[in-house]
């Protein structure tokens, strides 16, 4: 099992353009997270999706915007890029609630020039 | 809603002494407590979890924690560190009820630990 994957693992952008940030997990996971890592700031949550269908804003929702493809598959976008949004970003998954255990991807090392 | 403090950004230690670091929560309902680390530019991975039971948990590479709902603390401890150890630990809280706020995790802000030799 290849767990959680994140691409890409590194990108560069300039203000206002766009991107999406993917990510696959292969562990037949419920629910998925999307977070950013700020210096100092810990991992703060963006986005989830407690299952396949559903996506919730969590506590730094703005700007970006969220698609749970299928059970496996949940994307990130940017719509227009900005310098606040330079981060690492991580995305986790989390096979039952009561668990809670969540499995986090590499990252994707963002800046935004 | 849920908050939790990590109360040392940076712990330096010298190898193989012990080291203890910080973690307090504050919740209106049960939660469940994880501690993460971070290897340097990697993903977080889970050190250990209190679910229930015995409040003394073990967890991977020799450390433990021990949860204290009095003092809502759930300092994680070990009493040898090596080189190896230099990462970054995260503590994280999440509700133990049912509903949404169940699926969520919420973080400290860090602790840097540097083993030195």
């Amino acid at each position: 099992n290849a767990g959680v994957t994140q691409t890409p693992k590194f990108q560069v952008l300039k203000t206002g353009q766009s991107m999406t940030l993917q990510c696959a997990q292969d562990m037949n996971h419920n629910s998925m997270y999307w977070y950013r890592q700020d210096p100092g700031m810990g991992l703060r949550l963006i986005y989830y999706s407690a299952s396949e269908g559903t996506t919730d804003k969590g506590e730094v929702p703005n700007g970006y915007n969220v698609s749970r493809l299928n059970k496996r598959e949940f994307s990130l976008r940017l719509e227009s890029a900005a310098p606040s949004q330079t981060s690492v970003y991580f995305c986790a998954s989390l096979r039952l609630a009561g668990e809670n255990e969540q499995f986090f991807g590499p990252g994707t090392r963002l800046t935004v020039l | 809603a849920q908050s939790v403090t990590q109360l040392d950004s940076q712990v330096p230690v010298f190898e193989e002494a012990p080291v203890e670091l910080r973690c307090n929560y504050s919740s209106s309902v049960s939660v469940y407590l994880f501690w993460y680390v971070q290897y340097p530019n990697q993903g977080l991975q889970l050190l250990l979890k209190y679910l229930s039971g015995s409040t003394l948990v073990k967890g991977i590479n020799g450390f433990e924690a021990e949860f204290n709902k009095s003092q809502t603390s759930f300092h994680l401890r070990k009493p040898s560190v090596h080189i190896s150890d230099t990462a970054e630990y995260f503590c994280a809280v999440s509700d133990r009820g049912s509903g949404g706020s169940n699926y969520k995790l919420t973080f400290g802000k860090g602790t840097l630990l540097t083993v030195n030799p």
